[in-house]
């Protein structure tokens, strides 16, 4: 089976444009879950989709975010961009919920 | 406010020996913790997992501990090699994983 694939791989961005970050999951995984990794902060859980349906969201303010479509695969959007908002921006996908497969990531700089 | 939490950022062993990696955590409704691995310009992959119905889980090398009455859970690496030096996330979830809390990480060097 093919594995979580992310695109773009890398980004650079001003601050105020948007961005929209795309992710396959693994065929036949429903779940998929985005998180933000910055230095020292780990990984932080922006939201999570099941069914084109958003199940669970973290504490990122509403610039973020996100959908799934039919096929599973997931979009994440971020408005409004500030420089705050470079990071490398990470999908899982599942079957139910437990051990999730992550994404190369995509690495976010915001200039 | 930091539910699970890695206070090690860095730990150094020597190849051969043990690598013991700690983690706290302070939701008591966490029934599912899980380990992951994560090298440069990669995403994390899972290495081990344990239900909090058990207190030990064994992998080959890799064992996870989870001590409930102390919020506790560490991986132990026996004996360590140099390809294990990486980056290592605790993570927990409740009953159905649908929301995961990660731990700031922990990155592990074993030395040649």
């Amino acid at each position: 089976k093919a594995g979580v694939t992310q695109t773009p791989r890398y980004l650079i961005k001003t601050r105020g444009q948007q961005v929209t970050l795309s992710c396959s999951p693994i065929s036949g995984h429903r779940s998929v879950s985005w998180y933000q990794q910055t230095p020292g902060q780990g990984l932080q859980f922006l939201f999570e989709y099941f069914s084109e349906t958003q199940r669970n969201k973290g504490n990122f303010p509403g610039r973020f975010s996100g959908r799934q479509f039919s096929n599973s695969r997931s979009e994440m959007n971020v408005s409004t961009l500030e420089l705050g908002d470079s990071a490398l921006y990470l999908c899982a996908s599942s079957l139910q919920g437990s051990e999730q497969y992550f994404g190369p990531g995509t690495r976010l700089t915001v200039t | 406010d930091q539910q699970v939490k890695q206070n090690s950022p860095s730990l150094s062993v020597q190849e051969g020996r043990i690598s013991i990696l700690n983690c706290d955590y302070t939701n008591s409704m966490f029934d599912y913790f899980l380990w992951y691995k994560k090298y440069p310009a990669e995403g994390p992959t899972f290495l081990i997992s344990i239900s909090s119905i058990k207190d030990k889980n064994e992998d080959g090398r890799f064992t996870v501990f989870l001590n409930k009455s102390a919020k506790h859970l560490s991986l132990h690496i026996v004996p360590s090699q140099p390809g294990d030096s990486a980056v290592y996330f605790c993570a927990a979830s409740l009953s159905g994983g649908f929301k995961t809390i990660f731990g700031a990480g922990t990155r592990l060097f074993v030395k040649a």
